[in-house]
This record gives structure tokens, C-alpha cells and sequence, in this order.
């Protein structure tokens, strides 16, 4: 499976924005770049996925670089509630979904 | 709309006794199907996934098995746990079908204590 590298741990404060970044620098041409987060002791949620051009939605932004070998995922607006562990996963499979250790971001109010 | 059920959501069993798990997918028909463990500050790991009934493919060897014995119900069982057993089990499902922008939808998770 290809691999991510993420930083363990993030900070900002409340109301500015977070850019999460994720190197993946074995991607394959057709690896979808899937992101999702985790809140304190529930399962992942969806947030974005992507493959080569940058993707918004309600929730985030993804940024994708020309070549493909990383991204960052954007948080315009980081609220309390968006503390979390936030999982780069490149999708390389129609049936695994494999997680990493994730990004751990903390909101200061 | 989908939902998944996963229960109990706390579980605090002793040593070499038997687990079961169970998850229950509502709204949709042949899902991928999806366990999870998560050990206490660490990724997921993927245990077991399903495409049919029936049909299960295990990820990592241990002392785990799991049943599809419907089209929407996912169980998760031990003979004997160990003490490794304990943490975090999550089901999750996904559409089927050959596609990489499927989303894993998630259950609220059974935290599991072996003592």
C-alpha cells in the first residue's frame, strides 16, 4: 500500500485557519487522496477526497499539489469542534482503507 | 437514509472468555463491510472486510474471526480473548463496487476492556 506522512500534532487558535499537510510521495496515478477525522472516542468521519485538482467542500478545502506527491487539507475557520485526529489515506484499494497514526489538532479558544 | 447500528458500546470481559460483536447496516443493500481495532493512541487497523455474505477476508492473523451470516450484519467473535484484544473495535461500511472514491461510513465504536 502506498504510505502518508503526517505530523503528529497541530495547533491553532479558535476562528483561524489550520492546513494540515500530507506527504505521499510513492502515490500511484490513479490513488485517490482520501481524508477523514476522528472526535474523542467515536469513529472516523468523511471529510474530502481528491485526485488531482483541488477539491472545497462544507466541511474543508483540499489542496493538491501539481505533481501529486502531497496535499494539504484546509480548515478555513478552526472551531472547538474541530479538534481531532485527521487521517491522510490514499485509497489504492476498491476494498481496504488503510489508517495511519493521523494529525492530532488542538483548538485554543 | 443509511445508518449503522454497533453495540455494546462498553465491554469489560475477563481473560479466555468468548466475544461477540455485533453491527447492523440499515438503508442500503450489499455493503462493503468493515472491522476495525484501534489500540488507545494509535491508528486503525483493519481486521476484516466482507463484499458478500459469507464472504470474509481477514488482514491480520489472531484470535479473531468474523460472520456475515446476512446481507447487512457483521459480527465480530473470540473463543478466548487475550489481554492484546482490548481497544477500540469500529464496523464501517461502504458502498460496493469497484470504485476508489467509495466512503467508509463508521459506527459509533465498542470500547473493549480484557482483564
Amino acid at each position: 500500500d502506498a504510505k502518508t506522512t503526517q505530523p503528529n500534532s497541530m495547533e491553532s487558535n479558535e476562528e483561524e485557519p489550520v492546513h494540515l499537510p500530507c506527504n505521499h510521495s510513492t502515490i500511484s496515478g490513479t490513488d485517490y487522496i482520501h481524508w477523514y477525522r476522528q472526535l474523542p472516542s467515536q469513529g472516523p468521519e468523511y471529510v474530502i477526497h481528491g485526485l488531482t485538482s483541488n477539491v472545497n467542500n462544507r466541511m474543508a478545502s483540499l489542496a493538491i499539489a501539481e505533481d501529486r506527491k502531497s496535499s494539504t487539507l484546509i480548515l478555513h475557520r478552526a472551531t472547538l469542534r474541530d479538534a481531532a485526529v485527521y487521517y491522510c489515506i490514499l485509497r489504492d484499494s476498491d476494498y481496504k482503507l488503510s489508517f495511519g497514526a493521523g494529525t492530532t489538532v488542538t483548538v485554543r479558544a | 437514509s443509511q445508518t449503522i447500528h454497533q453495540w455494546p458500546a462498553t465491554l469489560v470481559q475477563p481473560v479466555g472468555s468468548p466475544l461477540s460483536l455485533e453491527c447492523t447496516v440499515e438503508g442500503t443493500s450489499n455493503p462493503n463491510l468493515y472491522w476495525y481495532r484501534q489500540a488507545a493512541g494509535r491508528g486503525l487497523q483493519l481486521l476484516f472486510y466482507s463484499v458478500g455474505i459469507g464472504q470474509i477476508s481477514s488482514e491480520v492473523p489472531q484470535n479473531l474471526s468474523a460472520s456475515r451470516p446476512q446481507d447487512r450484519q457483521f459480527i465480530l467473535s473470540s473463543k478466548k480473548l487475550l489481554l492484546s484484544d482490548s481497544g477500540f473495535y469500529l464496523c464501517a461500511w461502504s458502498v460496493s463496487g469497484g470504485r476508489k472514491v467509495k466512503k467508509l461510513f463508521f459506527g459509533s465504536g465498542t470500547q473493549l476492556s480484557v482483564l
